[in-house]
């Protein structure tokens, strides 16, 4: 099994432009959540889906969408990158009735 | 409001001695309690959890952590640190808000320096 991956692992963007980070598991996971993490303010949650077809705001969704059309795809989008968007961001997924998450290695994200 | 304070930014350590890294929580009722480590340019691995029962949680990597219901406290400890522990380490709560599923809240986190 591959767990959980992300793609992709580095991307520059200027500003106004925008793009899709695409995060994939197979391990079986209803859960999925997307956080950034920013030095100092640990993970903060973006968006999660506890389940295909449904999406929820998490603690700083502003900016962002997100879509989880299969069970297997969580992805996250940016329709205009802002320089405070800049940051590293990780995908977890996790099963039902717990809140154990598995991450994936992250995606470094600079925006100029 | 929730919140998980991890009160110190960075810890320095000499290998071989004993580790602690503070974790304090704030929530109505004992929530669902973490601690993961993320090692540099790596995603967050779960080093363990406590959801009830013993107070005293083993976990990987020869880690262990105590819940401590009054001081809202869930500290990890290790007796012996190895050069390879240096890393970020980062305490998180779950807990069930109204609205259903749950929540996770991660404190800053901890970096570990590790020095011969």
């Amino acid at each position: 099994n591959a767990g959980v991956t992300q793609t992709p692992k580095f991307r520059v963007l200027k500003t106004g432009q925008s793009m899709t980070l695409l995060c994939a598991q197979d391990m079986n996971h209803e859960y999925m959540y997307w956080y950034r993490q920013d030095p100092g303010m640990g993970l903060r949650l973006i968006h999660y889906s506890v389940g295909e077809g449904t999406t929820a705001k998490g603690e700083v969704p502003d900016g962002y969408n997100v879509s989880r059309l299969k069970k297997q795809n969580f992805l996250l989008g940016l329709e205009s990158a802002a320089p405070s968007q800049t940051s590293v961001y990780f995908c977890a997924g996790g099963r039902r009735g717990t809140d154990t998450q598995y991450f994936g290695p992250g995606t470094r994200l600079t925006v100029l | 409001a929730q919140s998980v304070t991890q009160p110190d930014i960075h810890i320095t350590v000499s290998e071989g001695a004993s580790l602690e890294l503070r974790c304090n929580y704030s929530y109505g009722a004992t929530p669902y309690l973490f601690w993961y480590v993320q090692s540099p340019g790596q995603g967050l691995q779960l080093l363990l959890k406590y959801f009830s029962g013993d107070t005293l949680v083993q976990g990987i990597k020869g880690f262990e952590a105590e819940f401590k219901r009054s001081q809202s406290s869930f500290n990890l400890r290790k007796p012996s640190v190895h050069w390879s522990d240096a890393a970020e380490y980062f305490c998180a709560v779950a807990f069930l808000p109204y609205t259903g599923g749950f929540k996770t809240i991660f404190g800053a986190g901890t970096r570990l320096f590790v020095k011969a």
